[in-house]
């Protein structure tokens, strides 16, 4: 059974810049999240894609954009980056079903300058 | 909105004794589910106990456990015979039970606890 893949591991960009991180879901997995961690701060929810579809967003500007694919793979977006968007970004899938738990990657940690 | 709370920033324990990391929350829901999650410098989250708000007895998994306190919104871990490799950023954890199948999942993080194991 594969886990959760990210990647780049590691991303340097600039400031106004686009990027685009990459998810493979676990096998058997068919959602996938996207989280925000700051350092020294808990992950923050950014949106959710079930069935190639966002089904819910947390507080991230319209910049912050996803996709989810047939194999349930997933991209993030962030347009025009902030000294602010530097962070770890976590993917986290898991099989819809009452109360599972997700399954995280390990992130892709992000830097602009 | 729910929110979670983690009061303690840093907390230390002698390897092979016992330490419990306190988690509050605060929701208007009845049902819900609560994680705590482990996160090594390696970065990854991982699950290591969950309890359903339902269930009234208190999640076991080995040598972690949990004291649940529906009323007064607390749910904190305990880990017993602390081991080396417990060291490392512990996350309580909130999510809502959707009231269908088509809910949003999303999980609320508190800012977390250190966990240092002292040899």
């Amino acid at each position: 059974e594969t886990g959760v893949t990210q990647s780049p591991t590691h991303l340097i960009k600039t400031r106004g810049q686009q990027v685009t991180l990459r998810c493979s879901s676990q096998s058997g997995h068919n959602t996938v999240s996207w989280y925000q961690q700051a350092l020294g701060q808990g992950p923050q929810f950014i949106f959710q894609y079930y069935r190639e579809e966002e089904n819910g967003r947390g507080n991230f500007p319209p910049r912050f954009s996803g996709l989810q694919f047939p194999n349930y793979s997933s991209e993030l977006n962030v347009n025009a980056l902030e000294l602010d968007d530097s962070a770890l970004y976590l993917c986290a899938s898991s099989f819809r079903a009452r109360g599972n738990g997700y399954t995280f990657g390990s992130g892709t940690r992000l830097t602009v300058v | 909105a729910q929110t979670v709370t983690q009061s303690q920033p840093e907390m230390s324990v002698q390897e092979a004794e016992t330490v419990t990391l306190s988690c509050t929350y605060d929701t208007s829901e009845s049902d819900y589910y609560l994680f705590w999650y482990k996160q090594p410098p390696s970065r990854q989250m991982i699950l290591v106990i969950r309890q359903e708000a339902y269930k009234q007895q208190n999640a076991t998994e080995n040598r972690f456990s949990v004291n649940f306190q529906k009323a007064a919104k607390s749910f904190s871990l305990k880990i017993s015979d602390s081991q080396l490799g417990d060291a490392a950023m512990y996350f309580c954890a909130y999510r809502s039970a959707p009231v269908n199948s088509f809910g949003n999942e999303k999980l609320t993080f508190g800012t977390g606890t250190r966990l240092t194991i002292i040899p």
